[in-house]
């Protein structure tokens, strides 16, 4: 069955950077891509990117570039996105899922909690 | 780029009752739309896609409408399980922009 695990909860400092993973399971990674979400407490769903698992491509929203990377290794069925100089309001949930050609988001990740503060 | 707009942005009804939650699009995004259901405290799981394809294991009561610009989710008869945020997703193309949401509610 199709999996998406994420790395643990973390707390940084404004100013740092965090790096989640998202560990694939159950289907051929390099055939789909992987977008990444986030969810701010009480709020709802933010776009934050998307990376080809085929080639490495990416593409970011205009918001974000400059302090997001997202990378895969396809020697392990996973991908990363980085995050740096952190600001208190990128305090949120943070997820992955896959993504198909002409295919929604289908499976997520269980979310990994990043929480930035002094 | 591309906005959704989805309306309203909270509702309540009584368990029975039918529930309609729009989703527009700014520019034509070629029925590429799905409907996310979030219960508190848990991942968003995919309700419906290309508009109005039911995703395997959902329930019936759920529908999707629409074409163009204009896309409609209908929950036919609110059930107590189906207290949860929606949200609308276009997947046409980059950016994946999501509506701002829905919270339906129990009267």
């Amino acid at each position: 069955q199709v999996q998406l695990v994420q790395s643990g909860a973390e707390v940084k400092k404004p100013g740092a950077s965090v790096k989640v993973s998202c560990k694939a399971s159950g289907y051929t990674f390099t055939n789909y891509g992987i977008i990444w979400v986030r969810q701010a407490p009480g709020q709802g769903l933010e776009w934050m990117g998307w990376i080809s698992a085929y080639n490495g491509n990416t593409h970011y929203p205009q918001k974000l570039q400059g302090r997001v990377t997202m990378t895969t290794d396809s020697s392990t069925s996973t991908a990363f996105m980085e995050l740096r100089s952190l600001r208190s309001d990128d305090t949120a949930v943070y997820y992955c899922a896959r993504k198909g050609e002409a295919r929604p988001p289908d499976y997520w990740g269980q979310g990994t909690l990043v929480t930035v503060s002094s | 780029d591309i906005q959704m707009t989805q309306s309203p942005s909270s509702l309540s009804a009584s368990g029975g009752d039918r529930v309609t939650i729009t989703c527009r699009a700014s520019q034509g995004i070629n029925n590429y739309l799905a409907w996310y259901q979030q219960k508190p405290g848990k991942v968003p799981k995919l309700l419906i896609y290309a508009a109005s394809t039911l995703q395997s294991g959902v329930p019936s009561r759920f529908s999707g409408s629409g074409s163009g610009t204009d896309f409609t989710l209908t929950i036919s008869s609110l059930q107590p399980e189906d207290v949860a945020a929606y949200y609308c997703q276009k997947y046409d193309g980059v950016p994946l922009t999501f509506g701002g949401g829905t919270k339906v509610e129990i009267k």
